[in-house]
């Protein structure tokens, strides 16, 4: 099975509110972790990253927080606009990143008007 | 556009047959991943190459392989295909030493 996974497979938040999607990975060897966006028709597009010896990194709206003690990943989104409609991955490696990445299954994000 | 590129864009073949997908990654980036992404298994990590040699074996059955070379561009072959092998491919590249993985456009594979 997957060590990477996501509570939720779809989050519908009104445009202009916050966004949170949860992650759950299980492999406590894991010391990097991404978070991709994935745009209808399109190849998934770096977000923003973090490293097992941080809590909490941001980026331009985006903020990932790393719980390591219940293994759990989230990332924020502040003032979700529409172009921010897709589907989000958490995804996680070993060694600092520089081999192939574990996904999880993905959270659809669909934004309201 | 995230400066790798995959080529061709759409595959369509019949079951026993067998297809090479190519990648370009961005320039000055000697790593190379490739992906599947399917319903049932979701994105899942197949191969690495780091300037040409192979790094890091994933999910990858024993009827696909991939090489890297010399330009550094990778070509992934599937052989025997099967109608179970229909997804995205996508590949992907990074400097080295970094997480930070850029995803070309993709090659949608039908099997028939």
């Amino acid at each position: 099975g997957e060590s990477v996974g996501l509570h939720l497979p779809t989050l519908s938040v009104q445009e202009g509110d916050n966004s949170i999607i949860n992650c759950a990975y299980s492999n406590s060897a894991s010391d990097y972790f991404i978070w991709y966006k994935q745009e209808s028709g399109k190849g998934p597009q770096f977000i923003i990253d973090i490293r097992s010896n941080m809590d909490k990194r941001q980026g331009q709206r985006v903020t990932v927080l790393l719980n390591k003690t219940v293994k759990h990943l989230s990332l924020q989104i502040a003032a979700t606009q529409p172009g921010d409609s897709a589907v989000y991955f958490c995804a996680e490696t070993i060694g600092g990143g520089a081999d192939g990445l574990t996904f999880g299954k993905g959270t659809h994000l669909i934004i309201q008007p | 556009d995230s400066g790798v590129t995959q080529t061709p864009k759409h595959l369509i073949t019949a079951t026993g047959q067998r297809v090479t997908l190519r990648c370009s990654p961005r320039s000055g980036d000697l790593s190379v991943y490739w992906y599947q992404q399917s319903l049932d298994q979701g994105l899942q990590f197949l191969i690495q190459y780091y300037n040409g040699e192979e790094r890091a074996k994933g999910n990858i059955l024993e009827r696909f392989s991939a090489q890297q070379f010399p330009d550094l561009h990778s070509e992934l072959n599937l052989s025997s295909l099967e109608l179970g092998d229909s997804a995205l491919y996508f590949c992907a590249s990074s400097v080295i030493g970094s997480g930070e993985q850029y995803f070309g456009p993709g090659t949608r594979l039908t099997v028939t």
